[in-house]
């Protein structure tokens, strides 16, 4: 079945780089997806990676993927006080079937 | 362009009581999810809606949770009778179609339900 796991925190200086990991099981994963979570508000998507992609960056964020290890990170430059929210990382097995999330990761960013 | 709408914002019920949640999707989207969000988890989908069909609600428990989009565009999600278990956010979403990775689903702020 599809499992997808992540550590539940992290913790950055403001002005650092966050690195976010997470690890999935179905290879027949097509695409992947990371969301943002802040207090109080449903999820907001930040970035998908297609299986055949290795990095994918865009503007702040750099997603990389592993699919020898299922491996996937999410790495956020220059991380302010107002990133810090629970990432999610997901998968979509394969072509109609729907997410699977994995716990989240709170960031939390110091100043 | 206005969001996923989502009410009440909060619910506090008794266990074996009912509850109902409303969600109205962004305009012209076809595509409608539900999700439950238990505490220190990531959403699991319960049920989807293309238009008014249902896609896939395998993990809808299907003894107490019903919903519907009748109209194809407004959608409620019902527990009858409640167990504490159900104590979660539920979040609503929706995308203008369902093919994977071209379609950005987009969440409502959620219902968080508390079954005592």
């Amino acid at each position: 079945g599809e499992d997808v796991e992540q550590s539940l925190f992290l913790s950055v200086r403001e002005g650092d780089s966050s690195v976010i990991n997470c690890t999935y099981t179905d290879s027949s994963s097509t695409y992947l997806y990371w969301y943002k979570q802040e207090p109080g508000a449903g999820l907001q998507l930040l970035t998908y990676i297609f299986s055949n992609m290795d990095m994918k960056q865009d503007q702040r964020l750099t997603v990389l993927l592993n699919k020898k290890d299922k491996h996937l990170s999410l790495r956020i430059a220059d991380t302010q006080t107002g990133d810090s929210a629970i990432y999610f990382c997901a998968e979509r097995p394969s072509y109609g079937q729907n997410f699977v999330f994995g716990p989240g990761t709170r960031l939390s960013v110091l100043p | 362009e206005a969001g996923v709408a989502q009410s009440p914002r909060y619910k506090i019920i008794e266990k074996r009581q009912s509850v109902a949640f409303w969600c109205n999707p962004i305009s012209g989207h076809a595509t409608l999810y539900w999700y439950q969000q238990i505490l220190g988890q990531g959403p699991k989908l319960l049920i989807q809606f293309q238009n008014n069909g249902v896609v896939d609600d395998s993990q809808l428990p299907k003894d107490r949770f019903s919903a519907e989009r009748l109209k194809g565009v407004d959608s409620t999600l019902k527990i009858q009778p409640a167990k504490l278990e159900d104590s979660a956010v539920y979040l609503c979403a929706s995308s203008l179609d369902y093919q994977p990775g071209r379609y950005e689903q987009y969440f409502g702020p959620g219902t968080r339900l508390t079954v005592t």
